[in-house]
């Protein structure tokens, strides 16, 4: 079955920098990866898609790439700021189903 | 932008009473809604697909009679986790996708704290 891994439980930087989020899953290539924002005792708030034939996305200061080859995304933040601080969930739809599975997110967190 | 609500936020019940959570999309038709349990530090693993006019599908290991998915308009989808145990106290999350093909935006609601003492 697919597995994803997030690189890291936790992500600590300073304000101003640009936060990299990894994303790795096995298996085959999802048709969709999603990347969601979830803050505590909230539901997840979509951020960005990209497509299995696309390789960039960017939404104002966000960033998402996608490697179907090392089966990898990497999600960034430019000049972050802390609020951004939460926790960021990688979510493969297989086959445009809207059936998500989801990583288990990265907690990331700007210092002022 | 789309919305999708839950209630109620949070529920305390006693171990072997029933609980109905709501899930509606606000301002968009749903034909199909998805409902995840997410538990502490865990990330959020889909338990079925709520659709409307039909009975939900579950996920390997979901007890259908358990959890009970009722989808009666297009606009609203209830799971009813019958007879709680505290091993059922987790954060319930539904979600509906605006459109279909997989490349619309899907909408998570608030969530549902649920606690069975």
């Amino acid at each position: 079955s697919q597995k994803i891994e997030q690189n890291s439980e936790a992500l600590n930087i300073q304000e101003g920098k640009t936060a990299t989020l990894t994303c790795n899953y096995t298996n085959y290539s999802p048709a969709y990866l999603q990347w969601y924002r979830q803050d505590p005792g909230r539901g997840p708030v979509f951020l960005l898609l990209i497509r299995e034939n696309e390789k960039e996305k960017r939404k104002e200061r966000l960033k998402v790439t996608f490697d179907t080859t090392l089966k990898q995304s990497l999600f960034h933040i430019t000049a972050s700021q802390p609020a951004d601080s939460a926790t960021y969930l990688c979510a493969l739809d297989m086959d445009s189903s809207y059936k998500l599975i989801f990583g288990s997110g990265t907690r990331l967190l700007v210092r002022p | 932008g789309a919305v999708v609500s839950q209630h109620p936020s949070w529920v305390i019940c006693k171990s072997g009473t029933s609980v109905k959570i709501e899930c509606r999309s606000l301002d968009f038709q749903a034909t199909t809604m998805f409902w995840y349990r997410q538990f502490p530090k865990q990330s959020l693993m889909l338990m079925a697909t709520s659709n409307e006019g039909s009975k939900a599908t579950y996920e390997q290991g979901v007890e259908k009679d358990k959890f009970l998915i009722n989808h009666a308009s297009l606009t609203l989808s209830t799971l009813t986790v019958t007879s709680a145990h505290p091993e059922d106290s987790s954060f319930y999350i539904c979600s509906a996708p605006t459109g279909g093909g997989g490349t619309d935006t899907q909408y998570f609601g608030p969530g549902t704290r649920l606690t069975v003492l």
